[in-house]
């Protein structure tokens, strides 16, 4: 397994500022990936952490909204930009000991709830 | 992409009793099924999972089958307890990089 530490875990935001969000592994991991978890709602992926290059965004989230830096293989930081209430989420650090994701386990964190108001 | 469907979305029922949760997939190259339980302020951690070439895996109380003509695998909970109560999720992958998460199933288990 892999421990994974997230902060903040939890914060209240004004509308129109930014939060970046921590992810730190206690060990070298291949993939880091960041999930969105709306109220009620199942997980969707954000991106793919890259390590040394940019990161790999899914339909529907831009680099400008949602930046995302990967250091090294044990640490990276989501940005959640120019925040709006619809921004109101729970957001999922996600780690792979793999070089891919098929057929292996990912391990998250605890989450980071944010809440804009 | 992959359709994932889970059902129930609610599931309730008495302590001691089974619960069933039951998973649908679309990608027959899907060759890894696990099941992720998400309890309240936390995030999903990894409770059972099974590989293509096993029809069934059991741990304690909780099993996994997978029936891969069909495209489907169920969580099997026995002699549920009121700690068994969280958010489940199915996450199939395999055919694609990225895993599908279903929407989750809302198991509540009354004492």
């Amino acid at each position: 397994s892999a421990v994974i530490s997230q902060k903040p875990s939890r914060d209240i935001c004004q509308r129109g500022t930014s939060l970046t969000i921590q992810c730190q592994v206690d060990s070298q991991v291949t993939m880091m990936f960041w999930y969105r978890q709306q109220p009620g709602q199942s997980l969707t992926l954000i991106a793919t952490a890259n390590q040394g290059s940019e990161a790999t965004y899914e339909s529907g989230f831009v680099i400008d909204k949602f930046p995302i830096s990967r250091p090294n293989l044990t640490f990276s930081t989501l940005t959640v930009s120019n925040m709006s209430p619809e921004d109101s989420s729970i957001y999922l650090c996600s780690v792979s000991r793999d070089s891919t994701f098929s057929g292996n386990t990912i391990y998250f964190g605890e989450g980071s709830w944010l809440t804009v108001v | 992409g992959e359709n994932v469907e889970q059902h129930p979305s609610t599931l309730s029922v008495q302590e001691g009793d089974s619960a069933v949760i039951k998973c649908t997939y679309s990608d027959s190259a899907s060759n890894y099924f696990p099941w992720y339980k998400q309890e309240l302020g936390k995030g999903p951690q990894l409770i059972i999972d099974i590989r293509s070439n096993v029809g069934e895996k059991k741990d304690q109380r909780i099993a996994v089958t997978l029936n891969k003509t069909a495209k489907h695998f169920s969580l099997h909970i026995t002699e549920t307890q009121p700690e068994d109560s969280a958010v489940y999720f199915c996450a199939p992958s395999g055919g694609s990089y990225i895993p599908t998460f279903g929407r989750g199933t809302s198991l509540i288990v009354h004492p």
